[in-house]
């Protein structure tokens, strides 16, 4: 089962543009995290935020999480072609272990 | 510090048969974590362990299995192969101990295909 839902499925934009993504969940978290993935390889872990955490940033990353809404969004600022990927959120479900993956942004940021 | 190595990372079989993917996490890490990657069902998870016990197990059929060594190195197999098996399988180590899930590390994943 996937616990997180992202929006949009795919964004295109020009380079130096800004990408926003969208994740909601639906259950409660202890946090929630943001991954990226370059075609057919591994994920890459970008950044986490805590379920007492509003707003974080990373370099040219910004999340931001509302509990409230059961929802998260990733700005990526002045985005360059290296951009180019797809980009999941993960959340904990509590006390399991695991992390659920949403079903990702494809980005496409055009030269 | 050496990553998370996955083998092999392309591999091929035939319906009926099984499979066995390793992973090695990254030194130190006593976690790890399988997900199975497909187009139509996204990042599913698999299983973790943690120090050679499964602490949680997805909603996968019995055919697939996993276990872990005492040196953190872990195997998962996948008996009487279907063609709905082909996946990218994804292996993640983590340092964390507790149930709050922190910071996966994941490997280049094996890609497997069965015809």
């Amino acid at each position: 089962s996937q616990q997180g839902e992202e929006d949009p499925q795919a964004l295109s934009i020009q380079e130096g543009e800004n990408a926003t993504m969208n994740c909601s969940y639906k259950t409660s978290i202890n946090n929630l995290q943001w991954y990226r993935q370059n075609s057919g390889r591994g994920l890459v872990h970008l950044i986490l935020i805590r379920s007492n955490e509003r707003e974080k940033h990373s370099g040219r990353l910004r999340v931001t999480l509302d509990t409230s809404k059961k929802s998260s969004s990733l700005l990526i600022t002045a985005s360059r072609a290296a951009d180019t990927a797809s980009y999941f959120c993960a959340t904990d479900e509590g006390s399991s272990y695991k992390l659920i993956f949403g079903s990702g942004t494809r980005l496409l940021v055009r030269p | 510090k050496a990553g998370v190595t996955q083998t092999p990372r392309y591999l091929i079989k035939t319906r009926g048969q099984q499979v066995t993917l390793s992973c090695s996490p990254i030194s130190g890490h006593r976690s790890v974590s399988w997900y199975q990657q497909t187009p139509g069902q996204g990042l599913q998870f698999l299983f973790e362990y943690f120090s050679e016990t499964q602490r949680n197990k997805g909603n996968f059929p019995g055919r697939f299995s996993g276990r872990q060594f005492s040196n953190s190195r872990s195997e998962m197999n996948v008996s009487t192969l279907e063609l709905g098996d082909s996946a990218l399988y994804l292996c993640a180590s983590s340092l964390r101990a507790d149930k709050n899930t922190g910071e996966l590390f994941f490997g280049e994943g094996s890609r497997l295909t069965v015809l």
